[in-house]
């Protein structure tokens, strides 16, 4: 069974600082990869998704990650965080086609100004 | 992008009593999901709404307590049955559809606070 696991439970940051969360996924096949942002009292928006081809994506945001197929992880980064970054972020798999989105216990970010 | 509504946003119910939520979609779509995030959780998925057939439920949640209906592709219900405080909740309807690489899309969800 696939299984996601996101190594952060709360990250304190200051402005500025730099951002990286990390996320391991437990599937034998191909994969597809997802992160989700859910600001405070809003509902979940993608950030950015990997399916296939360049293993660095680029989301919304100035966001990105980085599939690393050997280390069956898929961290989320981000050079300079503000304060409007505060929220929960979940990283999610899924494996064939065609099935549900497995989500990772999520990690909140706060950012402090 | 696929356009999802639920109904209700939020409720406030009595324990034992049972309450259905809907979920309407913009387009057609190949599958629909139903998920639950308890208060500070994460999402877990509950059931896929199947067209046509009964739903397929993820361990732990079964059909006498969140029967689902899919009548066609673009809408579909959860029913929270006999409930209790343990099922106050936010319950998201999602979609997927191959014309748009498999992404996955969220409703807005509906807040479920059972007294």
């Amino acid at each position: 069974a696939q299984s996601v696991s996101q190594h952060n439970h709360h990250v304190i940051l200051s402005e500025a600082a730099s951002l990286e969360l990390g996320c391991n996924y437990s599937y034998g096949g191909t994969v597809n990869l997802f992160w989700y942002v859910q600001y405070p009292g809003q509902h979940l928006q993608l950030l950015l998704k990997y399916f296939s081809g360049d293993p660095l994506v680029k989301g919304i945001k100035g966001f990105e990650a980085e599939f690393i197929k050997s280390k069956f992880s898929f961290n989320l980064r981000k050079p300079s965080v503000q304060w409007s970054d505060t929220a929960e972020y979940f990283c999610a798999v899924r494996g064939q086609a065609g099935t549900a989105l497995i989500f990772g216990k999520g990690t909140t970010l706060s950012v402090s100004s | 992008s696929a356009v999802i509504s639920q109904k209700p946003s939020r409720d406030i119910c009595q324990r034992g009593t049972s309450l259905t939520i809907q979920c309407q979609v913009d387009s057609q779509v190949t599958m629909m999901f139903w998920y639950r995030q308890q208060p500070g959780q994460s999402l877990t998925l509950i059931a896929t709404a199947n067209q046509g057939s009964e739903a397929t439920y993820e361990s732990g949640f079964v059909i006498d307590k969140f029967p689902i209906s899919r009548p066609n592709l673009t809408f579909s219900t959860l029913t929270v049955s006999n409930m209790s405080p343990e099922d106050s909740s936010i319950y998201l309807c999602s979609v997927a559809t191959s014309t748009l690489q498999n992404e996955q899309f969220f409703g807005p969800g509906t807040r479920l606070t059972v007294l």
